[in-house]
């Protein structure tokens, strides 16, 4: 089975900060990785998938990047409703499953 | 417009069954891949199972394969997840959702119900 791990677990973050999540797939997905914010209390949303493209709605500072095994999420500045914790998933390939990373909780610092 | 609604959640005992119901509105459950996804408290999440949109193929997480199994209603436009044998690490807010793009990308979501296993 593919594993999906991420990092930091926590990162800690001002409002106008740029953050970057990294996402480290176990075998290659090629461009198959997406990106959830979930907030507290709140079910997963869907931001980023294909890697780079953006859900419909998500506003432009978030962006991604990368191939194969290594992916980023990139939040430009972040704003306040950007705190929450972030996921990534394999979502196609050799085998059935869509795999989360364990997540990445930005918090306020 | 989507919408997604579980319920069935509760507490139940250790080793017993409970079937999770998930009715959707905005879309048919028939032509979407249609998924399970949990979350036990304070954890991240975890694919739980699906069914396509031809209800021909399902398959399972590991952790609940042999004991949880999917299936759904076209004439009420509901998924379904019937839990047995279950555990404690199965208490958890279980997420119905559905794919968009591709099947196993999670476009829509509901608001989750929670499974409570005790002893």
């Amino acid at each position: 089975d593919i594993q999906m791990t991420q990092s930091p677990s926590t990162l800690s973050a001002s409002v106008g900060d740029r953050v970057t999540v990294t996402c480290r797939a176990s075998q290659s997905v090629s461009q198959w990785l997406a990106w959830y914010q979930q907030r507290a209390g709140r079910p997963p949303k869907l931001l980023i998938y294909k890697t780079s493209s953006l859900q419909s709605g998500v506003p432009s500072r978030f962006s991604g990047s990368g191939s194969g095994t290594e992916f980023t999420l990139t939040i430009s500045s972040l704003q306040p409703d950007d705190f929450a914790t972030y996921y990534c998933q394999r979502y196609n390939g050799y085998s059935p499953g869509g795999t989360f990373g364990q997540g990445t909780k930005v918090e306020i610092k | 417009q989507v919408q997604l609604v579980e319920s069935g959640g509760g507490v139940v005992q250790l080793g017993r069954s409970l079937r999770l119901s998930c009715e959707v509105s905005g879309f048919s459950v028939s032509s979407y891949a249609m998924h399970w996804v949990r979350q036990a408290p304070g954890k991240g999440l975890e694919w739980v199972a699906v069914i396509s949109d031809n209800g021909n193929d399902k398959y399972y997480g590991d952790s609940v394969k042999g004991r949880f199994a999917i299936s759904r209603d076209n004439s009420k436009n509901t998924l379904y997840l019937q839990m047995n044998s279950l555990r404690g690490e199965d208490t958890a807010v279980y997420y119905c959702a559905r794919s968009t793009y591709s099947d196993y990308l999670l476009g829509y979501w509901g608001q989750g119900t929670l499974v409570t296993v005790s002893s």
